[in-house]
């Protein structure tokens, strides 16, 4: 069946500028998690959703950064005003059950380039 | 934080050897998983090992857990060029308010000279 899908693939865009991220979960898949990657810090945990809630938005570096998901499917992660140090690729996981008791499959990831 | 760290960083052998890399981490966890990653783009999951069990299988990998010295190994045998990638260890914590995401370690590098 299919992965996890992330649109778009790749993009650059100005200093200043807003961007959104998209993540096609696996269908049926209840939990998903969005991930960053960047030289510097490595990957590291962003937000997670079980269904359409997301019951802690701590890991989210700074409130430019938001996200939402609806109908317990697609996910999208908002960067506003987009500052250098967002470059990195940003990654969309999603698994079965809830709470990181199973596997969790990545999407091919976003990579973002602020210029 | 870093809840894993790997060793070595980076690894280099020929085709046909085997591969070892090793985590350790810092808190109890549910369980901890390894994933390969090409050329910096998605994390291929490869093999999940839950706290309560000791070692696992999975074609040419094997995965051995141990939770009294907080540390996890992957060996891969009979390496193959294909085999070249980085591969880090994830970790989900144990405890009440976790919300299950996995916690990386910094990755091994592994080249495998054809």
């Amino acid at each position: 069946g299919a992965g996890v899908s992330q649109s778009p693939s790749n993009k650059v865009t100005e200093k200043g500028k807003d961007v959104e991220l998209r993540c096609d979960p696996i269908s049926g898949h209840t939990a998903l998690y969005w991930y960053r990657q960047s030289l510097g810090q490595g990957l590291e945990f962003l937000i997670y959703f079980q269904g359409n809630s997301a019951p802690d938005k701590s890991g989210l570096p700074s409130d430019r950064f938001s996200a939402e998901r609806t109908g317990g499917s697609v996910s999208t992660l908002t960067i506003q005003r987009t500052q250098q140090e967002d470059s990195a690729v940003y990654l969309c996981a999603s698994s079965l059950g809830p709470s990181g008791v199973g596997t969790q499959y990545f999407g091919p990831g976003t990579r973002l380039t602020v210029l | 934080s870093q809840q894993g760290e790997e060793d070595p960083q980076a690894l280099s052998i020929q085709e046909g050897e085997n591969a070892t890399m090793n985590c350790s981490y810092k808190t109890s966890i549910n369980n901890l998983q390894w994933y390969r990653q090409n050329s910096g783009r998605g994390l291929v999951h490869l093999i999940l090992i839950r706290s309560n069990e000791r070692e696992k299988h999975s074609g040419r990998l094997r995965v051995t857990l141990d939770t009294s010295k907080k540390s996890s190994s992957l060996l891969i045998t009979a390496s193959r060029a294909a085999d070249t990638a980085s591969y880090f260890c994830a970790s989900t914590l144990n405890y009440g308010g976790s919300q299950g995401n996995l916690i990386f370690g910094k990755g091994t590098k592994l080249s495998v000279k054809p």
